[in-house]
Order: structure tokens, then sequence, then C-alpha cells
């Protein structure tokens, strides 16, 4: 497969934990990474290798993978957490780089 | 780090080309990848090159796209040749790190971008 699928958008209200999830046959051998994306900036990777944050990431911040699926969970979501979260590995050809459409996290 | 330049605006038919100037790191010590954000949409991957010039490209770019190193210069570039307005977005350049590892029984590959540039808009329009 050549996909990743992720949901259009989620909420959270401030304080609380939200998942997302990134999902794709290709994700059971090859992991995913994950970007926060505000308009205007450049996307900042957040997650890489299931469980590992960046320097500078907050710890609220946590991965899991399992399968086909690799989540990202922002446990004591901040106002401004509030971004594009996009997930991005490689099709299961391993040829080529492939993003999932992206997930909208608001924070109420 | 990374530094995207080039033209802002770029006629529809025309060739595309940005570069990427790179600091505090060696192109060959990893590998090199071009990403973009049309407006309102989600990331797009163009392509990546590799320390050695060698490429991979988007499927669905792959006929218009090409990618060069330069080690002396400390840059890579992107050309995308014929544009349309489709074209029109940010562009990204990143680094990219690969690898991989046994985990228990399974053996996993790894991927993922820890430096970006800022980011160069194009817009495609005559």
């Amino acid at each position: 497969s050549s996909e990743l699928t992720q949901d259009p958008a989620v909420s959270v209200t401030l304080g609380q934990t939200v998942t997302m999830t990134c999902q794709g046959d290709s994700l059971r051998s090859r992991l995913a990474s994950w970007y926060q994306k505000k308009p205007g900036q450049a996307p900042v990777l957040v997650m890489y290798i299931k469980n590992t944050r960046p320097p500078g990431i907050p710890d609220r911040f946590s991965g899991s993978w399992s399968a086909t699926t690799a989540s990202l969970t922002v446990t004591g979501a901040q106002a401004e957490d509030e971004a594009d979260y996009y997930c991005s590995s490689r099709d299961s050809s391993g040829q080529h780089l492939i993003f999932g459409g992206g997930t909208k996290l608001t924070v109420l | 780090q990374l530094r995207e330049s080039g033209p802002g605006l770029v006629k529809p038919s025309e060739t595309l080309s940005l570069t990427c100037s790179v600091s505090n790191a060696s192109l060959n010590d990893h590998s090199w990848t071009w990403v973009r954000q049309p407006p309102g949409r989600g990331l797009e991957w163009i392509g990546t090159i590799y320390f050695s010039g060698a490429t991979k490209y988007s499927p669905s770019l792959t006929s218009r796209v090409t990618m060069s190193i330069d080690t002396a210069k400390n840059h890579f570039s992107l050309e995308l040749t014929s544009v349309t307005a489709a074209d029109s977005a940010m562009y990204y350049c990143a680094r990219q790190r690969t690898g991989d590892f046994f985990d228990t029984s399974d053996f996993l590959l790894y991927y993922y971008m820890d430096v970006w540039g800022k980011g160069s808009r194009v817009t495609v329009s005559s």
C-alpha cells in the first residue's frame, strides 16, 4: 500500500489527553515519524522511531506503534499544541516517502 | 541550518529552481529531501537526494523533477520543469535520516526529517 490514513480532525479540551493515529500497511515494518505544522511555520519533528522525542519537544508528547498503526498522544494538551499533525514513512516498496493527509488538532 | 532560496514567482511552463544551503552540517553525512505544501493542502514529498548523488522522486513528479547536490558549495538543488498553477506552494528542504534495527523478532526501518528550512514560497503565475 502507498497510503497513510489519518483522521482529518480531532479536538481536545485544554489539559486533557488526545491520541492521533496513522494507519497503513507499510507501517508493519517501516516506522512512522510525526510532524507538527503550524500556519506560517516549517514542520517540526515531534516523534520518531516509535517513541523517541527530539530535543526540545515536551514530554507530554508520546508515541507508540503496533502492526499497521502508529499513534501520537498528547497528555495534558496545551493551547500551543493546536496544529496540524502529519505522519510520514515510506510506502511498501520502500522507495518513496509518503505523508498522511494530516490531522487538525483543536484545543478547546 | 537549512535555508531555501530561489525566485518567488515563476511563469507557467517554465522551470522552478530552488537551492537549499546547508550550514553546520556536511552533505556527505546524510540524505536530503524536498517537501512542498500547496495552499490549504497537506505536505507532499517531492524527492530525496543522497550524498552519493542517487535520487528518489515522487512518482507523480518524477517526469519533471531533477535534484542535484554540490558538496563543494554545501548545497543541494531542486528543479521542477513545466510548472503550472498546481505547483504553487511553500517548498521546504529537510535533512533526512534513515536506519534500521532489530526489535525483538522484527526488522524495522525508520525515516525521519529532523532539520527543516523555513521554506520558500513559490507562486506560478504569468
